[in-house]
């Protein structure tokens, strides 16, 4: 099975750097995702890192640490829209190819 | 990537009755899968909607409530059964494009019980 953790809220400035991270144990990865959702709305995929490293789109990058279960999303020059729910998600050779979603962080950014 | 139909958008129904959710995609996909968000939580996977055989069930959920259909590569849907006012929730269709590619969503069913 999965298991996924990342904190519950965050509260960031307007023109800020926010990083929030991922932690997970998986009996098989195979991936590693981060989507956004506005409340109301569907999740929209942000980023995707299978490798160690920084994967790295315009305002938004994101690190994975296999070795450690670790990955965070990092944001930068923050803007009043970029406040929503963050979700790690990790995607599990050995199920089939399902991904399991973290409960999600609720990113507020306050001007 | 994908685009995802689905529908109704949101629903108001009655304690008792079922409701059936549709998902349409514009290109042939292996995987479909069916969420559950409750308000304030994140997803929860209902099941996984295979093409020309049952669906897979995740823990906690069951046929006979949740009875899903997948005819071809673009199509399924959802049944959510017997409904009571915990069924209230947000139901998600999901894509998976296949090996690297990220899950796409539909917008979403919100559906409310009274």
């Amino acid at each position: 099975g999965q298991n996924i953790d990342q904190p519950t809220e965050m509260t960031a400035t307007e023109g800020a750097i926010v990083q929030i991270n991922c932690t997970y144990q998986t009996s098989g990865f195979n991936g590693l995702f981060w989507y956004q959702q506005h409340a109301g709305e569907a999740p929209t995929f942000l980023s995707y890192n299978v490798l160690d490293g920084l994967e790295e789109k315009g305002r938004f990058s994101s690190f994975l640490s296999r070795s450690k279960g670790y990955s965070y999303l990092l944001l930068k020059e923050l803007q009043m829209k970029d406040s929503a729910s963050y979700l790690c998600a990790v995607r599990d050779n050995t199920n089939a190819g399902k991904s399991t979603f973290g409960d999600g962080t609720t990113l507020t950014v306050k001007p | 990537s994908a685009v995802i139909s689905q529908k109704p958008s949101r629903d108001i129904c009655q304690r008792g009755t079922s409701l059936t959710i549709q998902c349409q995609v514009d290109s042939q996909v292996t995987m479909m899968f069916w969420y559950r968000q409750q308000p304030g939580q994140s997803l929860t996977l209902i099941a996984t909607a295979n093409q020309g055989s049952e669906a897979t069930y995740e823990s906690g959920f069951v046929i006979d409530k949740f009875p899903i259909s997948r005819p071809n590569l673009t199509f399924s849907t959802l049944t959510v059964s017997n409904m009571s006012p915990e069924d209230s929730s947000i139901y998600l269709c999901s894509v998976d494009s296949g090996e690297g590619q990220p899950q796409h969503f539909g917008d979403g069913t919100r559906l409310s019980i009274l």
